[in-house]
């Protein structure tokens, strides 16, 4: 089974203040991906990260920054100085190795960053 | 600029009618596309799997009469919603993966299709 949680239902901020976002998985594939969107109010999907299950190593860019941990099987994203064009639905996704493309959404963070 | 071209953005149609929506990967094959719903603040959730040249796969609870899905060539698959109803309104996205992407697994996203039926 996949199953991507996202506990957070919605995050509110000021403007200049970090936040994370968590996610959690579960799969029973040794080879996945993992992947962060944003969802912003007109709907699109922005592509944000993907991450092979293989590869740990965090990832820093620019004021994003995500925290891969297989031991956890946890896959944080995290927004440095957050703006408030930040604000954004955020999905974490899975993609297991014998799903053939198909991903596994969590339920979504709504963040809101105030000015 | 996109990969995967999804189209209309945005209809409205009359209960009981059909609306067809397109998913069109401009620059590259695909054999597989995958179709999509989101309901109001939540999650997206499978619909159907598109299989060029055969029948889709559909998620368990989805009405396979009643979303029709055709993938005629290795660029287009197409989600017919057929009679529909003020329920099916929602946002419809499909994505599309890559047939010589080898390994890599590379999935792309259309724009999504807002469907609004009155």
């Amino acid at each position: 089974a996949q199953k991507v949680t996202q506990a957070q239902t919605e995050i509110s901020v000021v403007e200049k203040e970090d936040v994370t976002l968590d996610c959690v998985y579960e799969t029973r594939d040794t080879t996945y991906y993992l992947f962060w969107y944003k969802q912003p109010p007109s709907g699109e999907l922005v592509f944000l990260i993907r991450r092979n299950s293989f590869d740990e190593q965090n990832e820093i860019s620019g004021r994003y920054s995500w925290n891969f941990q297989k031991s956890t099987s946890s896959f944080n994203f995290t927004i440095t100085a957050s703006q408030v064009v930040d604000s954004a639905v955020y999905f974490c996704a899975l993609q297991g190795g014998s799903t053939l493309g198909r991903l596994y959404f969590g339920r979504g963070t709504q963040l809101t960053v105030w000015p | 600029g996109a990969v995967v071209s999804q189209h209309p953005s945005r209809v409205i149609c009359k209960s009981g009618t059909s609306v067809k929506i397109e998913c069109r990967s401009l620059d590259f094959q695909a054999t597989t596309m995958f179709w999509y719903r989101q309901f109001p603040k939540q999650s997206l959730m499978l619909m159907a799997t598109s299989n060029e040249g055969s029948k889709a796969t559909y998620e368990q609870g989805v009405e396979k009469d009643k979303f029709l899905i055709n993938h005629a060539s290795l660029t287009l698959s197409t989600l017919t919603v057929t009679s529909a109803h003020p329920e099916d309104s929602s946002f419809y996205i499909c994505s599309a993966k890559n047939n010589r992407d080898g390994s890599r697994n590379t999935i792309y996203f259309g724009e999504g299709s807002w469907l609004t039926v009155v």
